[in-house]
């Protein structure tokens, strides 16, 4: 059982490069999310999924793009990366999508450098 | 909307002293509170919740009681470890809502 397993754990992009940011999870969790952490700030959420095909929008959905074709798989995509963009992008999971209580499991980053 | 406030850090301590990390929060329903924890180099891992108020959640030696009247969730350990050095984030998910909003987080260094 791995958790929440992404990759790239590192990576430097050329402004206007894109490419995709991936995450699984192999605990059959319902939600999958996408933060992006920066200095001072916390984490901030991206895009979210409540299931396979379902996807919306969280507080920074600007200049990344989601998919959700297996419940396991979540990738982010970035299609024309820039400078603003550089941070540490976390993925995580949770069983039930609505429920107050449920725990999220974090995955451990992806470190993006944009130049 | 909701929102979290964490005191600014770092914050550092001796080891075995006692750590209080302050948490405040504002939310327009019944929400749930957190207390996650970040290692150099690591994912975030949950340390605690509560899930209503007046309940304490605890775990490896942290409490944080769930303070409806003040709207708070502060952090406490009596004797904190060097291991315990690490960034740690106040959140709640509030009713409704598919995800977790978090504080800025507080970095604790503990020296031997």
């Amino acid at each position: 059982n791995a958790g929440v397993t992404q990759t790239p754990k590192f990576q430097v992009l050329k402004t206007g490069q894109s490419m995709t940011l991936q995450c699984a999870q192999d605990m059959n969790h319902e939600y999958m999310s996408w933060y992006r952490q920066d200095p001072g700030m916390g984490l901030r959420l991206i895009h979210y999924s409540v299931g396979a095909g379902i996807t919306d929008q969280g507080e920074v959905p600007n200049g990344y793009n989601v998919s959700r074709s297996t419940t396991e798989d979540f990738p982010l995509r970035l299609l024309s990366a820039a400078p603003s963009q550089t941070s540490v992008y976390f993925c995580a999971s949770s069983g039930t999508a609505m429920s107050l209580r449920s725990e999220q499991f974090f995955g451990p980053g992806t470190r993006l450098t944009v130049l | 909307g909701d929102s979290v406030t964490q005191m600014e850090g770092p914050v550092t301590l001796s080891e075995e002293a006692f750590l209080t990390i302050n948490c405040t929060y504002t939310a327009t329903g019944y929400p749930s509170l957190f207390w996650y924890v970040q290692y150099p180099g690591e994912g975030l891992q949950l340390l605690l919740k509560a899930t209503k108020a007046d309940d304490k959640g605890s775990n490896k030696g942290f409490e944080a009681t769930y303070r409806k009247e003040t709207t708070s969730f502060h952090l406490e350990k009596g004797s904190v470890q060097v291991s315990d050095s690490a960034v740690y984030f106040c959140a709640l998910r509030d009713t409704g809502r598919r995800a977790l909003t978090f504080g800025s987080g507080t970095r604790l260094q503990v020296q031997p």
